[in-house]
């Protein structure tokens, strides 16, 4: 059964401080890989995509890693400002008829003052 | 401004009645979507409409349905509300391909009493 768990599922952090979002997956065929920022009250918005052949790509302070061997992703904030408390999902797509989407819980991440 | 945009953002009514949400898309896109939102966040895909043609129904109950009436929109149609209706209903669009994000409208809290 395709799952994509996300870890943690909620996490608080000093403004200005880096941190650092887990996915893990079983989707197979795996075809990419993709984080969304929701943030309050809104759509879920994409930051970045994976594919089977990229390790890193960052997207200004978001950097994505993929390990497909290992089937782990995770994204990392640096210097994070207030506007990065959010919920942070990914979502993988397997490569089939449709390339059906699996998504993980998310994780809140709250940055404080 | 360029959007999916969804009616209404709240919407509250009582068990047994009928509700409609409509979904309008600006993108030029080919495919919408329906998701809902549970209370532990985890989007799950409802529907999908690629040219006017319904590609995709996972398990939905069918006091749910989708009507497109051209490719900018797709609205969510729902009978005989029950409490487990609860959630957040976003729309989506997409380009086709694979590497093509979601574009998701801001969503529409229904709370069924």
């Amino acid at each position: 059964k395709n799952q994509v768990e996300q870890s943690p599922q909620s996490l608080i952090i000093l403004e200005g401080k880096n941190c650092t979002l887990q996915c893990n997956y079983t989707v197979s065929p795996f075809s990419n890989l993709r984080w969304y920022k929701q943030d309050t009250g809104r759509g879920p918005v994409s930051l970045t995509i994976m594919t089977f052949s990229e390790n890193t790509k960052s997207n200004g302070r978001y950097t994505a890693t993929l390990d497909a061997d290992t089937k782990q992703s995770s994204l990392h904030i640096t210097a994070s400002q207030l506007s990065d408390s959010a919920s942070y999902i990914c979502v993988v797509s397997a490569l089939n008829a449709g390339n059906m989407l699996t998504f993980g819980g998310g994780t809140r991440l709250m940055v404080k003052p | 401004d360029t959007a999916v945009s969804q009616t209404p953002k709240y919407l509250v009514t009582q068990m047994g009645n009928d509700k409609s949400i409509k979904c309008e898309q600006n993108l030029g896109h080919d495919t919408m979507y329906w998701y809902k939102q549970d209370s532990k966040k985890f989007l799950k895909i409802m529907f999908s409409y690629n040219n006017k043609e319904l590609i995709i129904n996972e398990t939905v109950p069918n006091r749910f349905s989708p009507k497109s009436p051209d490719k900018a929109h797709l609205n969510l149609h729902i009978n005989s509300l029950e409490l487990g209706d609860s959630a957040v209903y976003f729309c989506a669009s997409s380009k086709q391909g694979w590497d093509s994000p979601l574009h998701f409208g801001n969503g529409t809290r229904l709370t069924v009493t």
